[in-house]
């Protein structure tokens, strides 16, 4: 079975600082992808990025980018310079395709991010 | 604005009720999945179609249906309603089946579901 542990339930940052939030999956299948989703305090999901497990490169969405250590199976989130539109949850998701790819996301349990002035 | 569509943004209701929720995927996109999200259990995934067709199943209790119609919305039938079932319902919607890789799900805002 598939899971996503996401060890941080809040963080406090600093405006204009990096901020990065931690995700580790486990999984015993070899295609997979990893998707990190915001939930600000309206309510909606806002995907951020993907990585996919045979992607050589890490992932980046402007300020977004992602720290994939596949060996360790963590994926972190990298939010560069950040900003207080950046408060809000965060959700690491992850999807399987060995069994041909027809499934849901499994999410973790988010991590509570605070941008202070 | 992810260009999912649900309705209606919030319901109220009382035990043992049963109640429609209703999802218009993004223009092209064949996927439908509903999620439940709660305190207790996080963001659940429950069902998938996929133009028209059950595709996937998740914790979907046996209370819960859902079908996707020829013009590809969705509707979520949640019956003999309980307490435990206030929630937070998201509609999320992708181009493919699941098969194309980096496809991601875009969500709509959720319709809240408070039981009385």
């Amino acid at each position: 079975a598939q899971k996503i542990t996401q060890t941080q339930p809040g963080m406090f940052v600093q405006e204009k600082e990096a901020v990065t939030l931690d995700c580790t999956y486990d999984t015993s299948d070899q295609s997979y992808g990893l998707f990190w989703y915001k939930q600000p305090s309206s309510g909606e999901m806002i995907f951020l990025i993907y990585q996919g497990s045979y992607d050589e490169q890490n992932a980046t969405e402007g300020r977004y980018s992602l720290n994939f250590q596949k060996a360790r199976k963590s994926a972190n989130l990298v939010i560069s310079a950040s900003q207080l539109g950046d408060s809000a949850m965060y959700f690491c998701a992850m999807r399987d395709y060995s069994g041909g790819g027809a499934d849901g996301l499994t999410f973790g349990k988010g991590t509570h991010l605070i941008i202070q002035p | 604005d992810s260009g999912v569509t649900q309705t209606p943004k919030h319901l109220i209701t009382a035990t043992g009720q049963r109640v429609t929720l209703r999802c218009s995927p993004r223009s092209g996109d064949l996927s439908v999945y509903w999620y439940q999200q709660s305190l207790d259990q996080g963001l659940q995934f429950l069902i998938q179609y996929y133009n028209g067709e059950e595709r996937a199943k998740g914790n979907i209790l046996e209370r819960f249906s859902a079908q996707q119609f020829p013009d590809l919305h969705s509707e979520l039938n949640l019956s003999s309603l309980e307490l435990g079932d206030s929630a937070l319902y998201f509609c999320a919607s992708s181009v493919g089946g699941g098969l194309e890789g980096n496809q991601p799900q875009h969500f709509g805002d959720g319709t809240r579901l408070s039981i009385l």
